[in-house]
């Protein structure tokens, strides 16, 4: 059953801490995105990967890092330096080779709190 | 900045009428597609439609269709036979520019009366 997966679902963090929010896809994309959500916003772009040991800051990388170790998996790390985290985060995958013409399939994103 | 402006926040019909959704978009690609997403309450986005900027025929996928201003940049979403389901926030999507992630606009709430 092809898809994206990202774990966990709510996640709990304490200022000053690290945390580190998976993403794996089974359909073989070699594009992989992360996007954060706020409140009555669209979705803003974190960081992206076209390819496996390679990746792109989006409009919003500040506070945030990847890696691309896998071409099935595409961490993506809220660090302490990130000073307002508390969002919806989600991950998406495409074919590649985008440059506008790739289509964007979703995860159903992880719900981050910081207490 | 590549923008994408949805000027309806919100949005309420009847079950079974007809609603469109509006949504203006800038973007400096010459091929490109542009998207509506639909998210539920779950929050999982999922894709409603695709329309390729290329091809002049609007795009359609059962009940819903497109109706696509290339000059423009004009992409509105046609819900025909609206349903309860339908109730979501949807939002309209191009190319981001340089990043080849997506540029959202900011939704529109739909919400279906029963």
């Amino acid at each position: 059953d092809g898809g994206i997966t990202q774990s966990p679902k709510y996640l709990f963090r304490k200022e000053g801490q690290n945390v580190t929010l998976s993403c794996e896809q089974n359909l073989n994309h070699d594009a992989m995105y992360w996007y954060r959500q706020d409140p009555g916003q669209g979705l803003r772009l974190i960081y992206y990967s076209q390819i496996v040991n390679d990746f792109q800051k989006g409009d919003i990388a500040e506070g945030y890092s990847v890696s691309r170790e896998k071409k099935e998996s595409f961490p993506l790390t809220v660090t302490s330096a990130q000073k307002n985290p508390t969002a919806f985060y989600l991950c998406a995958s495409s074919i590649g080779g985008g440059f506008g013409t790739d289509t964007q399939y979703f995860g159903p994103g992880t719900r981050l709190t910081v207490l | 900045a590549q923008t994408v402006t949805q000027s309806q926040p919100e949005m309420s019909v009847q079950e079974a009428e007809t609603v469109t959704l509006s949504c203006t978009y800038d973007t400096s690609e010459n091929n490109y597609y542009l998207f509506w997403y639909k998210q539920p309450p779950s929050r999982q986005m999922i894709l409603v439609i695709r329309q390729e900027a290329y091809k002049q025929q609007n795009a359609t996928e059962n009940r819903f269709s497109v109706n696509f201003q290339k000059a423009a940049k004009s992409f509105s979403l046609k819900i025909s036979d609206s349903q309860l389901g339908d109730t979501a926030m949807y939002f309209c999507a191009s190319p981001g520019g340089g990043a080849d992630g997506l540029t959202f606009g900011k939704g529109t709430h739909l919400i279906i009366q029963p």
